[in-house]
């Protein structure tokens, strides 16, 4: 799974509690990318990071936000958590933008909103 | 906006016969395509990739077809085994805001079924 973790792998959380999800990589990466995986709508782009403090919003990113403070880490927050972000998260990353080269991504976390 | 899409959601084939997986894409300024593999319970797994300026690429066992002038991308499994099954996601790159790096955007994937 080219050096990345996720954790947790799986949560439930309440509505309306915050909740942080961890990528961790081993691989030196520059860039670093959240998606979301739900039935119909497949992989859905929610944030990106091209460095160190440099975040951008992808097609998704109401209700999250995501902070990297160092190169192996990018965290997505859910600052208050409601079901319809039920849905499993991937973490990917890629050396040179996924213009250039693919993107290998984790094993995800299942997160569910009751 | 612009989408990546399957014409076909599933397909069923026999051990040891070729598979061929569709996507259509409608963003002609995409410029690098990826295939990726999904098993149950996993991430998504690099298959095979393909720039603009080609129109073939081959891997083991698999071969990456693109028709820009249809848009149109297709991905065969030769003598397709058990282990093939999984879900196959085409994926597409584009460089939206100007940016060099480009973002990755999915097709809804294919269900592909070997059976023995």
């Amino acid at each position: 799974d080219a050096g990345i973790t996720q954790s947790p792998r799986h949560k439930v959380t309440e509505t309306g509690t915050p909740v942080t999800l961890r990528c961790h990589q081993t691989e030196n990466h520059r860039y670093m990318y959240w998606y979301r995986q739900d039935p119909g709508h497949g992989l859905r782009l929610i944030h990106y990071s091209y460095g160190v403090k440099d975040t951008d919003k992808g097609e998704v990113s109401d209700g999250y936000s995501v902070s990297r403070s160092k190169t192996e880490d990018f965290l997505l927050t859910l600052e208050s958590a409601t079901s319809s972000q039920t849905s499993v998260y991937f973490c990917a990353i890629s050396s040179s933008g996924t213009g250039n080269t693919e993107a290998f991504f984790g094993q995800g976390t299942r997160l569910t909103v009751v | 906006g612009e989408s990546v899409g399957l014409h076909l959601p599933t397909l069923s084939v026999q051990e040891g016969d070729n598979s061929i997986i569709n996507c259509a894409y409608s963003n002609s300024a995409s410029d690098y395509f990826i295939w990726y593999k999904q098993e149950s319970g996993k991430g998504p797994q690099f298959i095979i990739d393909i720039r603009s300026n080609m129109d073939k690429r081959q891997g083991q066992r698999v071969t990456v077809l693109l028709n820009k002038t249809v848009k149109h991308l297709s991905l065969q499994i030769a003598a397709t085994q058990p282990g093939d099954s999984a879900v196959y996601f085409c994926a597409e790159n584009s460089h939206a805001g100007g940016t060099s790096y480009g973002k990755l955007t999915f097709g809804q994937g294919t269900i592909l079924t070997v059976h023995p």
